[in-house]
């Protein structure tokens, strides 16, 4: 079955403490994933996607097939990355649709 | 800028009613989605389509029906709303190209059923 996972429902770190946001998934084919963000009284929206194997505002992922993981890493959290995380897979031969995790609130202390 | 509409913030409806959800895109994209958003539940998908006039189930349909009669929009229609229908609805679109299935979402709907 094709499931995302992400066993932290809440994250608190300092910050400048690295931070890791965890991310498992289960799917047969070729895994195409995503990390999506939701800051306060914003919109969702794209964070970054393992095909691109960019850094975004800090952040990495990468892609570990043999543990099916898809971590999301930054080294040193800042105020402004509190918000909520979302890890996503996309299923290529269903029209491109996208199942997401249950979501982390990361949240950075002064 | 991609832009993907929902046209109300809050809806406050009694158990029972039928519901619409409208969503508008304007970007000519083939794919859009229903989703609902739940503390400790994630985003869940209910319907996507990925042309006009089609449909499909995502996870959790039962109680929801949808319409696509032109590809700019897509609307979630709940027949009989219930009080565990209460939840943000988040609408969204994309390409249907592979390697290209970045979302945009639209603001999202807050619905309560009383």
């Amino acid at each position: 079955a094709q499931r995302v996972t992400q066993p932290e429902k809440l994250l608190s770190v300092f910050k400048g403490a690295p931070v890791e946001l965890k991310c498992n998934y289960s799917y047969s084919g070729s895994p195409e994933l995503f990390w999506y963000v939701q800051y306060s009284r914003q919109r969702l929206q794209l964070l970054l996607r393992h095909i691109s194997r960019e850094s975004i505002k800090g952040f990495t992922a990468d892609l570990n097939k043999g543990e099916t993981s898809f971590h999301l890493k930054k080294p040193f959290a800042q105020e402004e990355d509190s918000a909520m995380y979302y890890c996503a897979l996309a299923i290529y031969n269903q029209g491109g649709k996208l199942i997401f995790g249950q979501g982390t609130e990361l949240s950075v202390k002064p | 800028d991609v832009k993907v509409t929902q046209s109300s913030r809050y809806l406050v409806k009694r158990t029972g009613e039928k519901v619409f959800l409208e969503c508008v895109q304007d970007m000519d994209h083939e794919n859009m989605f229903w989703y609902r958003q739940d503390p400790g539940l994630g985003l869940r998908l209910i319907y996507f389509s990925y042309d006009v006039k089609m449909k499909e189930k995502g996870d959790i349909p039962e109680g929801y029906s949808v319409s696509r009669e032109k590809k700019e929009r897509f609307s979630l229609i709940l027949e009989s709303a219930s009080t565990n229908q209460t939840s943000m609805y988040l609408c969204a679109s994309s390409l249907t190209r592979a390697g290209d299935e970045k979302l945009f979402f639209g603001s999202g709907t807050q619905l309560s059923v009383l």
